[in-house]
C-alpha cells in the first residue's frame, strides 16, 4: 500500500464550486506540504504544516485554504475555483524529528484537478 | 532568497550516451539538495541527496551528482542513458525548516 495517498486522483469542477483534495500518510511523518504543478514553474508550495496546530504558508496561498485533522491528514480546499487554479496538486511528507538528517520529502501520486 | 534554476527546460541523448543535467541554486547557508524524476503520470520520487560530507552522491537507477559550493552546483549525471530514463527532473534546495524549494524541472527525451 502507498505510505502517501491522495483523493481524488482526477477532478473536474466549475468556476465558483468548492473543492477539497485529501491526503493522507501512513509514514508517521509530523510534516506534510501541498504543492502545485504546472508545467515550466516546477513545484510550488502552497501550505505546508510542522504538526496538527502548526499551519503555514507557502509561497502561493491564495485562494486555498488547508485543514491538519490529525497527524496522518492534512486537507487542501479552493474555497471557490477558478480556472487559473488547474493544475497537478501534489502531498508530501517528511520527518523532522532528527535535526540534520534532513529526510527527503515522500510525495504523493498527485490530483489532476481541472476547472472550467 | 532561496532559488533553484535548472538552465535546461529540454534535453534530447541517445540512448547510450551519457547525461548532464544542470543546477544552480542561491542559498545562504549550507544547502541541502536533492534530484527527484517524475515520469509521466506519475508522482515524484527521490534520486539521490546531498547533505554533507562527500561531495559526489550517488543515487538509484545508476544516477550520480556533484555538489560543487564554489559553483553553486548540483548538476546531476548518468555515464548511459537508457530508454525507461525519459521523464523529468527536478532539482531542490531544502532550508533549516525543511521546506523545499524546487527548480522549474527538465524534460529528457531519449532517442532510440
Amino acid at each position: 500500500d502507498a505510505d502517501v495517498t491522495q483523493t481524488p486522483r482526477n477532478r473536474i469542477t466549475k468556476t465558483g464550486k468548492r473543492i477539497m483534495l485529501e491526503c493522507s500518510q501512513t509514514k508517521g511523518h509530523d510534516r506534510m506540504y501541498w504543492y502545485r504543478q504546472d508545467p515550466g514553474l516546477g513545484l510550488r508550495l502552497i501550505y505546508y504544516s510542522f504538526d496538527v496546530k502548526d499551519i503555514n504558508k507557502g509561497e502561493i496561498s491564495d485562494g486555498y485554504s488547508v485543514s491538519r485533522q490529525a497527524q496522518a491528514k492534512f486537507s487542501l480546499s479552493l474555497e471557490s475555483a477558478i480556472p487559473n487554479q488547474t493544475a497537478l496538486y501534489f502531498c508530501a511528507t517528511s520527518d523532522y524529528r532528527t535535526p540534520r538528517s534532513y529526510n527527503e520529502q515522500f510525495f504523493g501520486p498527485g490530483t489532476r484537478l481541472t476547472v472550467l | 532568497a532561496q532559488s533553484v534554476t535548472q538552465p535546461d527546460i529540454h534535453i534530447t541523448v541517445s540512448e547510450g550516451a551519457s547525461l548532464e543535467l544542470r543546477c544552480n541554486y542561491s542559498y545562504g547557508a549550507t544547502p541541502y539538495l536533492f534530484w527527484y524524476v517524475q515520469s509521466p503520470g506519475q508522482g515524484l520520487q527521490l534520486l539521490l541527496k546531498y547533505f554533507s560530507g562527500d561531495t559526489l552522491v550517488q543515487g538509484i537507477k545508476g544516477f550520480e551528482a556533484e555538489f560543487k559550493r564554489s559553483q553553486s552546483s548540483f548538476n546531476l549525471r548518468k555515464p548511459s542513458v537508457h530508454w525507461s530514463d525519459a521523464a523529468e527532473y527536478f532539482c531542490a534546495v531544502g532550508d533549516n525548516f525543511n521546506k523545499f524549494y524546487f527548480g522549474s524541472g527538465t524534460k529528457l527525451n531519449v532517442k532510440p
